[in-house]
């Protein structure tokens, strides 16, 4: 079973709205993290947004915000005043908490583009 | 802001020659990992390393090998290229004192294609 599930492979967004990308988890550990990357098209990955499963609020990093609905095992990532700089592919990633290494699960990503 | 560095950013070679991708990073981290990615797809996790002188295999068998000799360094090393090798090959380190998260940094990436 895939443990992490981006269903949305592609979106349009038009500048200056928001937009939410989805994101879906699958875990039995009661102790886990969630992060949001982003991969523009130069290839490298940029850490957005992080939350963690006992974290009471959702995280919010500047325009960027999680929508953590735990029981629904949902984190969906909620990019507001959408600009052209955010067009790129976005990665949802899961940390299990036994886990000594620090590994990362990868959903299969969004590619988002933003139209002028 | 992540000092990790990859090289070549782009190589492209000849099907049965050897290669070798560099990886360092310079925030003393003690985890590193290298990723595999096929262009717009996910990342599959194929080598990563507790500190020195550790390597595991990852998620995704690859004929590549890894060494840690140094804390700073990561190369990756393919003894024959073959055209299947071709994709996008990402390393990551964690486990710094300077991360809130602990979340992963990762490099640029280096594209391979091999003919």
């Amino acid at each position: 079973a895939q443990k992490i599930t981006q269903t949305q492979p592609g979106m349009f967004v038009q500048e200056k709205e928001a937009v939410t990308l989805d994101c879906t988890y699958d875990t039995s550990d009661p102790s886990y993290g969630l992060f949001w990357y982003k991969q523009p098209s130069s290839g490298e990955m940029i850490f957005l947004i992080y939350q963690g499963s006992y974290d009471q609020q959702n995280a919010t990093e500047g325009r960027y915000s999680l929508n953590f609905q735990k029981a629904r095992k949902s984190a969906n990532l909620v990019i507001s005043a959408s600009q052209l700089g955010d067009s790129a592919m976005y990665f949802c990633a899961m940390r299990e908490g036994n886990n000594a290494g620090n590994m990362l699960t990868f959903g299969g990503g969004t590619r988002l583009m933003v139209k002028p | 802001e992540a000092d990790i560095y990859q090289t070549p950013r782009y190589l492209v070679i000849g099907t049965g020659k050897k290669i070798t991708l560099e990886c360092s990073q310079t925030m003393g981290h003690d985890k590193m990992y290298w990723y595999q990615q096929d262009p717009g797809m996910e990342l599959h996790l194929i080598h990563y390393s507790y500190g020195v002188n550790s390597t595991e295999k990852g998620d995704l068998s690859s004929e590549s090998t890894v060494s840690r000799i140094r804390t700073e360094h990561f190369p990756l090393t393919l003894e024959s290229a073959r055209p299947s090798h071709t994709s996008q090959y990402l390393c990551a380190s964690s486990d710094g004192w300077d991360t809130r998260y602990n979340e992963q940094f990762f490099g640029p990436g280096t594209r391979l294609t091999v003919l």
